[in-house]
C-alpha cells in the first residue's frame, strides 16, 4: 500500500525557508496522472490548513494566503515532491503534512471529485532563533 | 465566497445519532469530503462523493448534502468516534482545496 514520509529540520530561524520533502512508497508517484500530492499543516490545537498541491506532470495550486511564500515541486524520478516556504515567522510553526489527494470519481453535475486518502504521519516543525 | 463554515464543537450521548454540518456558498456544485482527525494522528478520510466510504470506514458514517450544507451523519456513535472533524471540497474554478474550521464532537 502506498505510504508518504516527510522529511526536514525541525527548527527553523525567523526569515529563513523552510524545506520539506515527502517520499512515496509503494505505487508510482506518476501512476495516475489525476491525482494531486499536497501539504497540510496543523498548528497546535488548531485547525487543518492547506498549503498547496503538485500533480505528476508539475501542475500547481496554491492556497492563496500563502502563494507568495510557497513553491511546491515534483520529482517523479525519486518518487518524492517537496515543499519551499520562504521568509517563515512563529506563525509558520505546525505539524506538516504531505498527502495524496486521490482522483475519486466524476459527476456530471458536480464535477470532478478528489479525497486526501494517504497521509503522512506529519513532521513538527518549529521557527524560533 | 468559498469558505466553509462548521460549529466548533458538538456533543452526542455514547451509542446515540449526531450531524455535523458544514456550510459554504459552494457546495450545491461540488461533493464535500470529510476528515476524521484523533489527537495526535494524522486525519483521515471517512466520506467523499456523494456518499462512498473507503475501505475500513464502518458503515455507521455517512454523508449527504441539501443546497449550501453538506453533512456528516454518525449513526450509534463509538466511544472511538470522538474526534475532530473537517469538511473539504475543491474548488472548481481555481481547482483549489478549501477546508473548514474542523467540528470537535465529544461523546457523552
Amino acid at each position: 500500500q502506498v505510504q508518504l514520509q516527510e522529511s526536514g529540520p525541525g527548527l527553523v530561524k525567523p526569515s529563513q525557508t523552510l524545506a520539506l520533502m515527502c517520499t512515496v512508497s509503494g505505487d508510482s508517484i506518476s501512476s495516475e496522472p489525476r491525482d494531486s500530492w499536497g501539504w497540510v499543516r496543523q498548528p497546535a490545537g488548531k485547525g487543518l490548513e492547506w498549503i498547496g498541491h503538485i500533480t505528476p506532470s508539475g501542475s500547481v495550486n496554491y492556497n492563496p494566503s500563502l502563494k507568495n511564500r510557497v513553491t511546491i515541486s515534483i520529482d517523479t524520478s525519486k518518487n518524492q515532491f517537496a515543499l519551499i516556504l520562504t521568509s517563515v515567522t512563529a506563525a509558520d510553526t505546525a505539524v506538516y503534512y504531505c498527502a495524496r489527494d486521490r482522483y475519486l470519481g466524476l459527476s456530471t453535475r458536480r464535477g470532478y471529485y478528489y479525497g486526501m486518502d494517504v497521509w503522512g504521519q506529519g513532521t513538527t516543525v518549529s521557527v524560533s532563533s | 465566497s468559498s469558505e466553509l463554515t462548521q460549529d466548533p464543537a458538538v456533543s452526542v450521548a455514547l451509542g446515540q445519532t449526531v450531524t455535523i454540518t458544514c456550510q459554504g456558498d459552494s457546495l450545491s456544485r461540488s461533493y464535500v469530503t470529510w476528515y476524521q482527525q484523533r489527537p495526535g494522528q494524522a486525519p483521515l478520510l471517512v466520506i467523499y462523493g456523494k456518499n462512498s466510504r473507503p475501505s475500513g470506514i464502518p458503515d455507521r458514517f455517512s454523508g449527504s448534502d441539501s443546497g449550501n450544507t453538506a453533512s456528516l451523519t454518525i449513526t450509534g456513535t463509538q466511544a472511538e468516534d470522538e474526534a475532530a472533524y473537517y469538511c473539504s471540497f475543491r474548488d472548481r474554478g481555481d481547482n483549489r482545496v478549501v477546508l473548514g474550521g474542523g467540528t470537535q464532537l465529544t461523546i457523552l
